[in-house]
């Protein structure tokens, strides 16, 4: 079946433009999360979603970074007001959560560039 | 702060040759602990996800251990092939949400 699929696979910027990153989770899957890697760093957490729980925001580096998920399904993470550092691979991932082992799967990723 | 961390940061092997790399991660709160294998312009592949102290997983040529108490993980590849050439990236979650915190990854390279 269809993966995680995310849009645009690569984007470039200006410094202060406003960008919106899609996902689109695998169908039927209940969680979501969204991470970025930076040059020469490690993937980190920005946000999660479970359900119609509120969404885990504790990873999101400034009040610049927003992101929602609709229907239960498909996410937009949105970045207002770029900055040359969130430059970086952002990834989606998806998982049907329940109290197993929640592999998760990841989408290609949206390489941004921030000039 | 919450670290994982991974060692050596960057193998280069033989083809044929066994390897094994470290994960250390924050003995208390654990809840899980992922390998995953990231080859380039591919997305993260799962490899194993562990949960119990002394737990060993196994997938063809890869295996993992996990040892929750003292914090690490190690993951071994026999008799390595090019195709095993990417990133080998463990993440650690403290809960159930399993929002992952990971390690900076291991990048094996194997010669032919």
């Amino acid at each position: 079946g269809a993966g995680v699929s995310q849009s645009p696979s690569n984007k470039v910027t200006e410094k202060g433009k406003d960008v919106e990153l899609r996902c689109d989770p695998i169908s039927g899957h209940t969680a979501l999360y969204w991470y970025r890697q930076s040059l020469g760093q490690g993937l980190e957490f920005l946000i999660y979603f479970q359900g119609n729980s509120a969404p885990d925001k504790s990873g999101l580096p400034s009040d610049r970074f927003s992101a929602e998920r609709t229907g239960g399904s498909v996410s937009t993470l949105t970045i207002q007001r770029t900055q040359q550092e969130d430059s970086a691979v952002y990834l989606c991932a998806s998982t049907f959560w329940d109290r197993g082992f929640n592999e998760q799967f990841f989408g290609p990723g949206t390489r941004l560039t921030v000039l | 702060i919450l670290n994982v961390e991974q060692s050596p940061q960057s193998l280069h092997v033989q083809e044929g040759d066994s390897t094994n790399f470290t994960c250390s991660f924050p003995s208390s709160n654990f809840y899980a602990l992922h390998w995953y294998r990231w080859e380039t312009a591919k997305s993260p592949e799962a490899l194993f996800v562990m949960t119990l102290n002394g737990d060993e997983k196994k997938k063809g040529r890869i295996s993992a251990t996990l040892n929750t108490k003292e914090g690490y993980s190690y993951l071994y590849i026999k008799g390595s092939q090019p195709e095993d050439s990417a990133t080998y990236l463990c993440a650690f979650s403290m809960d159930s949400s399993y929002k992952l915190i990971f390690g900076s990854g291991t990048r094996l390279l194997v010669r032919p």
